[in-house]
């Protein structure tokens, strides 16, 4: 079945560690994008891409970091910089705009 | 202001109840419109598209008012399974950008 894979599901990460999460898709979606929600808040945007080797900043890149370097996959390394990094972290797929997004389940990242 | 506008809710509603959530947006540009479940703490999930002549997927029934720049969502006959978190989400007509809504609680209660 086709889908969307995010791992792991959940990452903690000790002060000043970079930590990279994945996310692979078998879609053939040419989109794919990374949010972040926090508690009783919705999806912020942090960097979508809608090529291979290309990619832009959404709302909240500060502290992000992301690379496309093949079609399936998208992985955002959480850096140092990001002060509040505890969050929920979803990544989405989109082909053709009109059926919308297919999430990933998500990483769950705790700052220990 | 915000791109998609929801009330955060909660909603409180018994089972069997009809309840109907709005969602405005700000953007007279935008083409594609969806309602999004989300369970606590899980990734949200497609509910339906929205589409400009209304539709309707069993219980659920979306519309949508351009003129008003608003799309809605109502529930009938409410279950306790609906408690969840509905979320709005607008796209502008490419994969550029989906904007979403902060999302509306619903609590289902016997």
């Amino acid at each position: 079945d086709g889908g969307i894979t995010q791992s792991p599901k959940y990452l903690f990460r000790k002060e000043g560690q970079n930590v990279t999460l994945s996310c692979e898709q078998n879609l053939n979606h040419d989109a794919m994008y990374w949010y972040r929600q926090d508690p009783g808040q919705g999806l912020r945007l942090i960097y979508y891409s809608h090529i291979v080797n290309d990619f832009q900043k959404g709302d909240i890149a500060e502290g992000y970091s992301v690379s496309r370097e093949k079609k399936e996959s998208f992985p955002l390394t959480v850096t140092s910089a990001q002060k509040n990094p505890t969050a929920f972290y979803l990544c989405a797929s989109a082909g053709v705009s009109n059926y919308g997004y297919t999430f990933g389940s998500g990483t769950r990242l705790t700052v220990v | 202001r915000k791109e998609v506008e929801q009330d955060p809710g909660p909603f409180n509603v018994p089972e069997g109840a009809t309840v109907a959530f709005n969602c405005t947006y700000s953007n007279s540009a935008s083409q594609s419109f969806f309602w999004y479940r989300q369970d606590c703490r899980k990734e949200p999930k497609l509910l339906m598209s929205v589409y400009s002549s209304g539709n309707e997927d069993g219980r659920f029934t979306a519309q949508l008012n351009r003129a008003s720049q608003y799309i809605s969502l109502l529930i009938r006959d409410s279950k306790l399974s609906d408690s969840a978190t509905y979320l709005c989400v607008v796209n502008l007509g490419n994969f550029n950008k989906f904007y979403f809504g902060s999302g509306t609680k619903l609590n289902v209660k016997p």
